[in-house]
């Protein structure tokens, strides 16, 4: 079965800094989706990012990267010029041939001013 | 276009009571999701509903179960609650069943039980 790791269960950044989110996973499966979701504090789980796995590119959105090693199996996620609102609970999901997503632990963001 | 939404936001039940949850959908999504987020296992996956079927289900027992309307609506139900079912459940959309679709969640129903 396939299994996503977050070891950092917390994470603080200074305002304006960049920081990086860790996630490595576990599949025999070639071909399958990586996500990245945040969920602020009392509100909406909101997709950050998405990795297709046959791209050899990593996804970018505005100030959000990832770092794509599929031989690792690792997938982390880089936030650049981090905001207040970026605080939040940080969750790294795998979704492959059976549909289903699986999601590590989470890790919790502070962005301190 | 209006967001995922579910009913009711917050509940209270007793254990051995049954509960049943709504989500609905953003307009013209099929597929509904339902997910499980609680403090000590994290967000699980229950089950996916496409066009009125169950098309992928987690590892929960049966007292969990769900449906889907023709109009793309979904409820889940619980029955013989037991204490272990506090927890946030989520609802999320997509267009369709395919792993590459992006799932907007909803906010959530925090079942508590005592």
């Amino acid at each position: 079965a396939q299994t996503v790791t977050q070891s950092q269960p917390e994470m603080s950044v200074q305002e304006a800094e960049t920081v990086t989110l860790s996630c490595t996973y576990d599949t025999s499966e070639s071909d399958y989706y990586l996500f990245w979701y945040k969920q602020p504090p009392s509100r909406q789980m909101i997709l950050v990012i998405r990795q297709e796995a046959y791209k050899q590119q990593n996804a970018t959105e505005n100030r959000f990267s990832v770092n794509f090693q599929k031989a690792a199996k690792s997938f982390s996620l880089k936030i650049s010029d981090s905001q207040l609102g970026d605080a939040a609970m940080y969750f790294c999901a795998y979704r492959g041939n059976n549909n289903d997503m699986r999601f590590g632990a989470g890790t919790r963001l502070t962005v301190k001013p | 276009k209006a967001g995922v939404t579910q009913t009711p936001r917050y509940l209270i039940k007793t254990r051995g009571q049954q509960v049943t949850l709504s989500c609905s959908p953003i307009s013209g999504h099929r597929s509904v999701s339902w997910y499980q987020q609680t403090p000590g296992q994290g967000l699980q996956f229950l089950f996916e509903y496409f066009s009125e079927t169950q098309r992928n289900k987690g590892n929960f027992p049966g007292r969990f179960s769900g449906r889907q309307f023709s109009n793309s609506r979904s409820e889940m139900n619980v029955s013989t609650l037991e204490l272990g079912d506090s927890a946030l459940y989520l609802c999320a959309s997509s267009l369709a069943v395919a792993s590459s679709n992006e799932q907007f969640f909803g906010p959530g129903t925090r079942l508590t039980v005592l």
